[in-house]
């Protein structure tokens, strides 16, 4: 079967850092995602990984290494309007997108 | 631009009956899609769409469930006898061209209760 694993929850302090993490078993892979949502409303597009490494952007920045099934998020600077759910989601052989079933990030002053 | 936009926001049936859910995606994108979200999960597939035909149906749970997008814009997700476990938000998703890489634009969703 397919399977995207995230953590539940994370708590983390306003300015810090915090490293969301997502591994996979899927038939076959084209990338990853990562979407944030809001509670009450849509996700929207954060990053997409389709070869090995880091990609920076601005405060995120998302790494794959499809060798381990593994992907992370990583927020830096966090301000309290990052608090919100992260989902990970994987393009499997059949360009379909399996998620995960999201983080809940909860930011704290 | 307009993003993808949905209707009705909400919608409370009652079991049995039949219900039409909107999807009024990006202009210019060919690819649509379907999901539907419980609380604390992510988006389940429902259907995609590449311009007017169904290119991949594959998450429909059963045959009460029927999707349509005929002139390959609008869509329409119909709900046949619903029932308890129908509610859910049911989200509606456009893209460029449904590459791999190309990001899916969301609408709000449409929140279904059946009591």
């Amino acid at each position: 079967g397919q399977n995207i694993d995230q953590p539940t929850e994370m708590t983390a302090t306003e300015g810090a850092i915090v490293q969301i993490n997502c591994t996979y078993q899927t038939s076959g892979f084209n990338g990853l995602f990562w979407y944030q949502q809001h509670a009450g409303e849509a996700p929207t597009f954060l990053s997409y990984n389709v070869l090995d490494g880091l990609e920076e952007k601005g405060r995120f920045s998302s790494f794959l290494s499809r060798s381990k099934g593994y992907s992370y998020l990583l927020l830096k600077e966090l301000q309290m309007k990052d608090s919100a759910s992260y989902l990970c989601a994987v393009v499997d052989s059949n360009y379909q997108l399996i998620w995960g079933a999201g983080t809940k990030l909860i930011i704290k002053p | 631009g307009a993003g993808v936009s949905q209707t009705p926001s909400n919608k409370v049936t009652e079991k049995g009956k039949y219900v039409e859910l909107r999807c009024d995606p990006i202009s210019g994108h060919t690819a649509l899609y379907w999901y539907r979200q419980s609380l604390g999960q992510g988006p389940e597939f429902l259907i995609y769409f590449q311009g007017t035909g169904a290119a991949d149906d594959s998450g429909l749970p059963n045959d009460r469930f029927f999707a349509v997008r005929p002139e390959g814009s609008v869509s329409t997700l119909k709900i046949q006898r619903t029932e308890r476990g129908d509610s859910a938000v049911y989200l509606c998703a456009s893209s460029f061209r449904g590459e791999a890489y190309n990001e899916q634009f969301f609408g709000p969703g449409t929140r279904l209760t059946v009591l």
